[in-house]
């Protein structure tokens, strides 16, 4: 099993332009996370989603947005980078919500 | 506000020593806490967890003490071993919520 996995591993835009940051589980888990962390600071919760479909606001979704068509799979989309959204991006699954959550091995964004 | 505190960033230990990790949080409505290790350029992973019925948690050479009244747990690592080096987080949940809340990491390290 991969576990759960994340595209790109880098990645450098300028401001404005848009990307998307794939999460793939292959451990058939309902719930997947987006989370940011910055330097000096926790992991903070961006969107989650507790089934194939469904998706919810976390503690910071302002100028992101998520899809889970696929139960494997939880997108992260940037419409309009901002250096403010420099971090690096860790993606997290689980069986449920109290269960430990799995964590990708994160995606570093660079907005210039 | 910060929901969940780790008020010490660093801390260094001598191999075969303990470790003591602490947290506080503000918020009474957490009743399920949870420790996650993370290295460098990896991912974090789950730890050890402690429901809010209990006071402490042992698994090997970790333990999680909670103490409800004060709002604290701390992680003991007994020995501590180099390999133990990383960032530790404390993460809080709240009844009937799938969300974490993170505290900001204190970094651990073993000296041989």
């Amino acid at each position: 099993n991969a576990g759960v996995t994340q595209t790109p591993k880098f990645r450098v835009l300028k401001t404005g332009q848009s990307m998307t940051l794939l999460c793939a589980q292959d451990m058939n888990h309902e719930y997947m996370y987006w989370y940011r962390q910055d330097p000096g600071m926790g992991l903070r919760l961006i969107h989650y989603s507790v089934g194939e479909g469904t998706t919810a606001k976390g503690e910071v979704p302002d100028g992101y947005n998520v899809s889970r068509l696929k139960k494997q799979n939880f997108l992260l989309g940037l419409e309009s980078a901002a250096p403010s959204q420099t971090s690096v991006y860790f993606c997290a699954s689980n069986r449920r919500g109290r269960d430990e959550q799995f964590f990708g091995p994160g995606t570093r964004l660079t907005v210039l | 506000d910060q929901q969940v505190k780790q008020n010490s960033p660093s801390l260094s230990v001598q191999e075969g020593r303990i470790s003591i990790l602490n947290c506080d949080y503000t918020n009474s409505m957490f009743d399920y806490f949870l420790w996650y290790k993370k290295y460098p350029a990896e991912g974090p992973t789950f730890l050890i967890s402690i429901s809010s019925i209990k006071d402490k948690n042992e698994d090997g050479r970790f333990t999680v003490f909670l103490n409800k009244s004060a709002k604290h747990l701390s992680l003991h690592i007994v020995p501590s071993q180099p390999g133990d080096s990383a960032v530790y987080f404390c993460a809080a949940m709240e009844g009937g919520s799938e969300k974490l809340v993170f505290g900001k990491g204190t970094k651990l390290t073993v000296n041989p």
